[in-house]
């Protein structure tokens, strides 16, 4: 079976554009889950979804957002890139939407704000 | 707040000597902990995890865990390290609140000399 798949794997943007990135849980799955990597740094979550709807929300600002479609795949978006937001973006999906829920990472991607 | 530490941010040792990762947590309530490894350009995979019951708990790849409670401590053990073992490890405690999100720590990057 695939493991969690994420698009694209690398992108460069300009301060001040807008990004979207796109995650597809392992099949079965319900529940996907953002986190950033700033290098150098442990993963920071985001958001979470499970269903279509969000189940639970990181410390970060406005700017990001997210949702989920009918076949469980996810986007991340985030507008008005600033240079801070260069990391690692990782995608973890898990059958459950609560801690008992093992999460399945994708490998991620990179994105560089330049 | 809950939090996790790895006190360490590097450490080498000889590849098929022992290895020991410190990882602390902050949590008011019964922990889920887990340890993931990190290679370059791969997303996270989940080497073991505590819920309950036996405090050592035994991981993939020969790994093993100590969950101590009156230490806050959850340390990531292996008697005899491989060359492939060199990569970036994480602590992380499963947050209680009614959904999945993992806290991590800062990383450990453990380098393997032959």
């Amino acid at each position: 079976d695939a493991g969690v798949t994420q698009s694209p794997t690398h992108l460069i943007k300009t301060r001040g554009q807008q990004v979207t990135l796109r995650c597809s849980p392992i099949s079965g799955h319900k529940s996907v889950s953002w986190y950033q990597q700033v290098l150098g740094q442990g993963p920071q979550f985001i958001f979470q979804y499970y269903e279509k709807e969000e189940r639970g929300r990181g410390n970060f600002p406005d700017r990001f957002s997210a949702r989920q479609f009918p076949n469980y795949s996810s986007e991340l978006n985030v507008n008005a890139l600033l240079l801070g937001d260069s990391a690692l973006y990782l995608c973890a999906s898990s059958l459950v939407a609560d801690r008992d829920g093992r999460q399945y990472f994708g490998p991620g991607t990179r994105l560089t704000v330049t | 707040a809950q939090s996790v530490t790895q006190p360490d941010i590097h450490i080498t040792v000889s590849e098929g000597a022992s290895l020991e990762l410190r990882c602390n947590y902050s949590y008011g309530a019964t922990p889920y902990l887990f340890w993931y490894v990190q290679s370059p350009g791969q997303g996270l995979q989940l080497l073991l995890k505590y819920f309950s019951g036996d405090t050592l708990v035994q991981g993939i790849k020969g790994f093993e865990a100590e969950f101590k409670r009156s230490q806050s401590s959850f340390n990531l053990r292996k008697p005899s390290v491989h060359w492939s073992d060199a990569a970036e490890y994480f602590c992380a405690v499963g947050f209680s609140g009614g959904y999945n999100k993992l806290i991590f720590g800062a990383g450990t990057r453990l380098a393997v000399h032959p």
